[in-house]
């Protein structure tokens, strides 16, 4: 089965840029959603189809995919911004949804 | 404002049954898929099952297939999801989704406040 792997953590102060990877066998050729997961609370659609973003967000959060690694760019960092993120494509070869093991990003 | 609700979670006993509910509201929901995706104490996301809008194609994962029947009633906006022969690693908050997306992808959006499944003894 196809299979994601997000760093556990990243760690970013603010005002910074945070980048969360999500890594898989060609990857680029998938499209690739991401959610931010705060605690006690359900996940959100940050960005979808690679790189479109949903109102709810800022242009801070922009979404990038290539080759074996899809990118999740968070700019100038808010305290805000602390959450897990996770990544998450459609394998076709098996009919499955996939998430990536998710990322939590820390605001120092 | 669309939203979600999931009920019917709760604490059942390993090899028991259970049978949770997502309430649609604000958007056609028979226009659109839907999906269930659960997460353990602590843990990541993980896809369960997913429905098309006319019940037409069903998706399993591997570790629910045969034990997880996921169903809709376009009727009464509300999509079913019943669990049979439950073990501990079944433990988790069970949300529910709105499938959106084309031929070749499908994101999830929005998503329930989830429901709490309990399996122990």
């Amino acid at each position: 089965s196809y299979v994601l792997t997000q760093p556990p953590s990243v760690s970013v102060a603010p005002g910074q840029t945070a980048r969360v990877t999500c890594g898989g066998n060609k990857i680029g050729a998938k499209s690739v959603h991401w959610y931010q997961q705060k605690p006690g609370q359900a996940p959100l659609l940050v960005v979808s189809d690679d790189s479109d973003r949903p109102s709810r967000f800022p242009e801070r959060f922009s979404g990038s995919n290539s080759g074996n690694t899809a990118t999740l760019t968070i700019s100038r960092v808010e305290a805000g911004d602390e959450a897990d993120y996770y990544c998450q494509v459609w394998d076709s070869g098996s009919d499955h949804h996939v998430f990536g093991t998710g990322t939590k990003v820390t605001v120092l | 404002e669309v939203q979600l609700v999931e009920s019917g979670g709760g604490l059942v006993k390993p090899g028991g049954s259970l049978r949770l509910s997502c309430a649609a509201s604000e958007f056609t929901f028979s226009d659109y898929g839907m999906t269930w995706v659960r997460q353990a104490p602590g843990k990541g996301l993980q896809w369960v099952s997913s429905i098309s809008s006319t019940s037409g194609f069903v998706f399993y994962a591997d570790s629910v297939k045969g034990r997880f029947t996921v169903s809709r009633d376009n009727a009464k906006n509300s999509l079913y999801l019943q669990m049979n022969s439950l073990n501990a690693e079944d433990t988790g908050v069970y949300y529910c989704a709105r499938s959106l997306g084309t031929v070749k992808t499908v994101w999830f959006d929005p998503w329930g406040q989830g429901t709490q499944v309990t399996v122990s003894s």
